[in-house]
């Protein structure tokens, strides 16, 4: 069965530190993956997204990602994490059904 | 402009009720999506609409009857509401899915749900 997994419920970083986040993924065939992120009573918003090529993808915000196919993961980082980072980051996968699957998402906690 | 749009934004209301969602877009997709976030946060698909027709439904009670009157437009209509309808309701949208191409799901804001 195609699935999500993110290990890290929760992660807490200083202001400036590096982060990553991981993600795990269960699917047949070649992932359609994604990075969305979720400010406090906001909507979702995509950092960045894998199709094919390039396995190191860049986004907005200073993220980027890397798809490995051997490990069935695509972890998100970012080199200097900044107080408004701070929200809930979803990794999901396009089922190729009309659908996404989605991670349970990890709260990013900043601190000064 | 926004692409993905949504209303209301919040919606207080007491178990019994019946009450609507509307979501349009903007961007000229053929494909648009409710997904419903739990209180912990968990996303999970509800429907999905392919130029007006549905394509998934995801064992959603039969409360919950989405409606498309364009490729513009996907309502949600939720009769008796009941308290584990508490949530929040996505909508999003995507290009047509051709076989061999993938398209980008963009979301809208977010529906704020609480019943009483």
């Amino acid at each position: 069965a195609q699935s999500v997994t993110q290990p890290d419920i929760h992660i807490t970083v200083s202001e400036g530190a590096s982060l990553e986040l991981r993600c795990n993924y269960s699917y047949g065939a070649t992932p359609y993956l994604f990075w969305y992120v979720q400010s406090p009573g906001q909507g979702l918003q995509l950092l960045l997204k894998y199709f094919s090529g390039d396995t190191l993808v860049q986004g907005i915000k200073g993220f980027e990602a890397e798809f490995k196919r051997s490990q069935s993961s695509f972890n998100l980082r970012k080199p200097s994490v900044h107080w408004s980072d701070a929200a809930e980051y979803f990794c999901a996968v396009d089922s190729g059904t009309y659908k996404y699957i989605f991670g349970t998402g990890t709260r990013l906690k900043v601190l000064a | 402009d926004t692409a993905v749009s949504q209303t209301p934004k919040y919606l207080v209301t007491q178990m019994g009720n019946d009450k609507s969602i509307k979501c349009e877009q903007n961007l000229g997709h053929d494909t648009m999506y409710w997904y419903k976030q739990d209180s912990k946060k968990f996303l999970k698909i509800m429907f999905s609409y392919n130029n007006k027709e549905l394509i998934i439904n995801e064992t959603v009670p039969n409360r919950f009857s989405p409606k498309s009157p364009d490729k513009a437009h996907l309502n949600l209509h939720i009769n008796s509401l009941e308290l584990g309808d508490s949530a929040v309701y996505f909508c999003a949208s995507s290009q047509d899915q051709l076989a061999g191409a993938r398209g980008t799901q963009y979301f809208g804001p977010g529906t704020r749900l609480l019943v009483l």
